[in-house]
């Protein structure tokens, strides 16, 4: 079974830091997706990269930023966190010719 | 652009009576069409997928969905809920030339003995 790895499940950090978190994937897939699940939001999608180095901005990634040194890692960047980024985030990744997602656990991130 | 309606924010309903959870999207271009389950404190799951071919989908734990392109919905069903199905369901779509997903705001579905 294809498994992404993300590497907390609960964050606890204070306004103004600066966040990483992490997710990994062991199957090889060229996609990888950030996105974030609010209450009566569903999920959003803040980066995706389609490839080690690349990346691109999905609906919501002001304050976010992101890293793809290696094909299996995608790392989302809060540069500076504030209390809105209190939230579920969820890590995604699928094969370049698969359709529908391997979601990794979640990291609920609260900043305080 | 893409978008998925799910009107029912939470379905309540007994065990074993049947259950339709209910999805529209709207897009100009062929879609792809998904369900995914979210059991708590937990990532989502794939449940089924529509690609192409019947329309009919079947999936795991027993559900299924039909996709309408006339209605341009996606209604997911189950014949008889156990306890054990109470979680959130999201459907989403893609369009055939990318693989970004764009979700709905999720159903909840509550199963009670």
């Amino acid at each position: 079974d294809v498994k992404v790895t993300q590497s907390s499940r609960y964050l606890v950090k204070r306004t103004g830091e600066k966040v990483f978190l992490e997710c990994v994937q062991d199957m090889d897939h060229e996609n990888m997706f950030w996105y974030r699940q609010d209450p009566g939001l569903g999920l959003r999608l803040i980066y995706f990269s389609y490839d080690v180095k690349m990346k691109e901005k999905g609906d919501i990634p002001e304050g976010y930023s992101v890293s793809r040194e290696k094909k299996e890692r995608f790392s989302l960047i809060l540069e500076s966190a504030s209390t809105n980024q209190t939230s579920m985030y969820l890590c995604a990744s699928t094969g370049a010719k698969d359709y529908g997602y391997t979601f990794g656990s979640g990291t609920r991130l609260t900043v305080v | 652009a893409q978008s998925v309606t799910q009107l029912d924010s939470q379905v309540p309903v007994f065990e074993e009576a049947p259950v339709e959870l209910r999805c529209n999207y709207s897009s100009s271009v062929s879609v792809y069409l998904f369900w995914y389950v979210q059991y708590p404190n937990q990532g989502l799951q794939l449940l089924l997928k529509y690609l192409s071919g019947s329309t009919l989908v079947k999936g795991i734990n027993g559900f299924e969905a039909e996709f309408n392109k006339s209605q341009t919905s996606f209604h997911l069903r189950k014949p008889s809920v156990h306890i054990s199905d109470t979680a959130e369901y999201f459907c989403a779509v893609s369009d055939t030339g990318f693989q970004k997903l764009v979700f709905g705001t999720g159903t909840r579905l509550l199963v009670s003995p």
